[in-house]
């Protein structure tokens, strides 16, 4: 059972580049998260899906876009990659808006 | 707006020294706290719900607990693979209940 699933787990990009990063979930979930998660701040929210077909931002939107894909998938995307996002980023399923989250391995994203 | 602080921010211990960790929140109605472990270069791994004032979990050497204001994770005689990150967040009152998280109490524990 792999639960939740991030790729990749490392990249490295220059300023202005554009990626997506890629999560998926094969616990059934609803609910969907992405995390960003920096020293001395903790796990801020960025994005997040309560269920197939709806996204919302979390509390550090600006930058990122998301696209909830279908059930299992909830992919997050940087358009222009600046040096304050760097972070480890997280992503995060629920079965409900009431219940506790799982989440991936992370991908650590550097952007020089 | 909702916050969790969690303290102290880093606790050494050697083997076998029981301690807790308290992680005290301001919601306007709680929807649930949560426990997490977090590894270096892992992601958190849940632990423990609590619901209710008053509500224990207990799993191995942690018990959790929880009041209207504060949650306790009360370590009975660790070993050293209990070295980790501990978080707890929890959910907000209002809109999607977003999780909320504190900034972890990083736990090291000496042979």
């Amino acid at each position: 059972n792999a639960g939740v699933t991030q790729t990749p787990k490392f990249q490295v990009l220059k300023t202005g580049q554009s990626m997506t990063l890629q999560c998926a979930q094969d616990m059934n979930h609803n609910s969907m998260y992405w995390y960003r998660q920096d020293p001395g701040m903790g796990l801020r929210l960025i994005y997040y899906s309560a269920s197939e077909g709806t996204t919302d931002k979390g509390e550090v939107p600006n930058g990122y876009n998301v696209s909830r894909l279908n059930k299992r998938e909830f992919s997050l995307r940087l358009e222009s990659a600046a040096p304050s996002q760097t972070s480890v980023y997280f992503c995060a399923s629920s079965e409900g808006k009431y219940t506790e989250a799982f989440f991936g391995q992370g991908t650590r994203l550097t952007v020089v | 707006e909702d916050q969790v602080t969690q303290s102290p921010e880093a606790l050494r211990l050697q083997e076998g020294e029981s301690s807790s960790l308290n992680c005290s929140y301001t919601v306007s109605g709680l929807r649930g706290l949560f426990w997490y472990r977090q590894d270096p270069g892992k992601g958190p791994e849940f632990l423990f719900t609590l619901y209710s004032a008053g509500e224990e979990k207990e799993k191995e050497r942690l018990k959790a607990t929880l009041t209207k204001k504060e949650s306790f994770l009360h370590i009975t005689a660790p070993k050293p693979e209990d070295s980790a990150t501990y978080l707890c967040a929890v959910r907000e009152n209002t809109g999607f209940q977003k999780l909320v998280f504190g900034t972890g109490t990083r736990l090291l524990v000496s042979p």
